[in-house]
């Protein structure tokens, strides 16, 4: 199983938004709703962001969201802050019930 | 203190098992599935695998071979076992709750391990 493909970095200023992709395929994001996003600052735990594709568990801030059209995921940061400086994972189910990771994507807050 | 915590040795020899177990501190451990979730140094997120106190199992294909779960309820803890490790498996290891249809909401603290 490949891993979903993400780009290697974004950046941003303080305020802006900024959009990470998360491709895959129909065995996968496009097979389901079952699409979630995960955060990890330097030597931290990650952490659940987004599920469902598009739900933010209790007490993730709003400025974060997701959507899905296809085969690809996307998480939008809103009014990016340093504090959002970490990376991000996109995650899903397969249609064999397994999961998949992304590769990652570093986001720099300029 | 989180809800999961894993242990196990931090240095495993190339083709020997690697063994870690991760406690679950409530009584969840049969509402739930559980994962195991790896990152070697410096590199992304690899799931390996989950298991249900009912038995249902899953791994990820590239690891399907050497991975084997289980799960005590009694002790309430799940366990990973990797056989014929390399240097290639030298990584952060994980412990996650799987809430299914919401995903992994609740990970451990990690333990490195390395293949040496």
């Amino acid at each position: 199983q490949s891993a979903l493909t993400q780009p290697a970095s974004v950046s941003g200023s303080p305020g802006q938004s900024i959009t990470i992709s998360c491709t895959g395929s129909s065995r996968d994001v496009g097979g389901n709703n079952y699409v979630s996003w995960y955060q990890q600052h330097p030597g931290r735990v990650p952490k659940l962001l987004i599920y469902d594709v598009s739900n933010r568990p209790s007490g993730v801030s709003s400025r974060f969201s997701g959507s899905k059209s296809g085969n690809t995921a996307s998480l939008t940061i809103s009014g990016l802050q340093a504090e959002d400086e970490a990376d991000y994972y996109c995650n899903s189910f397969t249609t064999r019930n397994i999961l998949v990771f992304g590769g990652g994507t570093k986001v720099t807050v300029l | 203190q989180g809800l999961l915590q894993e242990s196990g040795p931090g240095l495993v020899k190339p083709s020997e098992t690697l063994s870690l177990s991760c406690f679950v501190s409530d009584d969840s451990i049969s509402a739930y599935f559980w994962s195991w979730i790896r990152q070697p140094p410096g590199k992304g997120l690899e799931w390996i695998g989950y298991i249900h106190h009912s038995g249902d199992t899953n791994y990820n294909p590239s690891l399907k071979s050497r991975v084997t779960l289980s799960l005590d309820t009694s002790k309430t803890q799940f366990s990973l076992r990797l056989s014929s490790v390399t240097a290639a498996d030298t990584a952060v290891y994980y412990c996650a709750r799987l809430d299914w249809g919401v995903g992994l909401d609740n990970w451990g603290q990690g333990t490195l391990v390395t293949v040496s």
